[in-house]
């Protein structure tokens, strides 16, 4: 079964220091996999997705990710942290069920950017 | 390209109560997937429709259904309203939900059971 964990249900960084937000993977397929961010009272945006072409991939809003096979992880970072960022960040996996698919989110962070 | 929309955005229902919350797809996206969000289970899937047909189910109680029309627009039904079903509903919709699909998500719709 395909399954997503974050690590940390909460960060806090301090303005223009880096972001990174965790996520690992278990998939015994090659896993496309998705970074959404949600802001309060809002549905989730897209940021980025993995679908098995670069390892590394580039996001809206200045926001990156990398595949690492060996470590089964799909961690997402910033450079310099703003403090529009605060937000809820999900990592998703998309799971094949019998042909068709649905996606499975981990249990998200929640990023606090200090002023 | 006009994004998901949900209606309404708040609905505020007592125990008992049945509601229906409806999503209109991102045009020529023709499958639309249901979510319920709470703070203490996170974001589960609740179903997919693709072409006016039920493709996948996630483990709720027959309480929710929904259904898909010709227009890929989507309805989401729940009877008997209990506490616990107090949550966002977000709706997304992809092109066909296949290998290669991105789902879009709409602002979803924050039920209040009383």
């Amino acid at each position: 079964a395909q399954s997503v964990t974050q690590l940390g249900s909460h960060v806090s960084v301090s303005e223009g220091a880096l972001v990174l937000l965790r996520c690992n993977y278990s998939s015994s397929v090659p896993p496309y996999l998705f970074w959404y961010v949600q802001y309060p009272n809002q549905g989730l945006q897209l940021l980025l997705k993995y679908t098995s072409a670069a390892t590394l991939v580039k996001g809206i809003n200045g926001f990156e990710a990398e595949f690492k096979k060996s470590e089964t992880s799909f961690h997402l970072t910033k450079p310099s942290a703003h403090m529009s960022d605060a937000a809820e960040y999900f990592c998703a996996v998309r799971a094949s069920t019998s042909g068709t698919y649905k996606y499975i989110f981990g249990t998200g962070t929640r990023l606090k950017v200090l002023a | 390209k006009a994004g998901v929309t949900q209606t309404p955005r708040y609905l505020i229902k007592t125990r008992g109560q049945q509601v229906t919350l409806s999503c209109s797809p991102i045009s020529g996206h023709r499958s639309v997937s249901w979510y319920q969000q709470t703070p203490g289970q996170g974001l589960q899937f609740l179903f997919e429709y693709f072409s006016e047909t039920q493709r996948n189910k996630g483990n709720f109680p027959g309480r929710f259904s929904g259904r898909q029309f010709s227009n890929s627009r989507s309805e989401m039904n729940v009877s008997t309203l209990e506490l616990g079903d107090s949550a966002l509903y977000l709706c997304a919709s992809s092109q066909i939900g296949g290998s290669t699909d991105t789902q879009y998500f709409g602002p979803g719709t924050r039920l209040t059971v009383l």
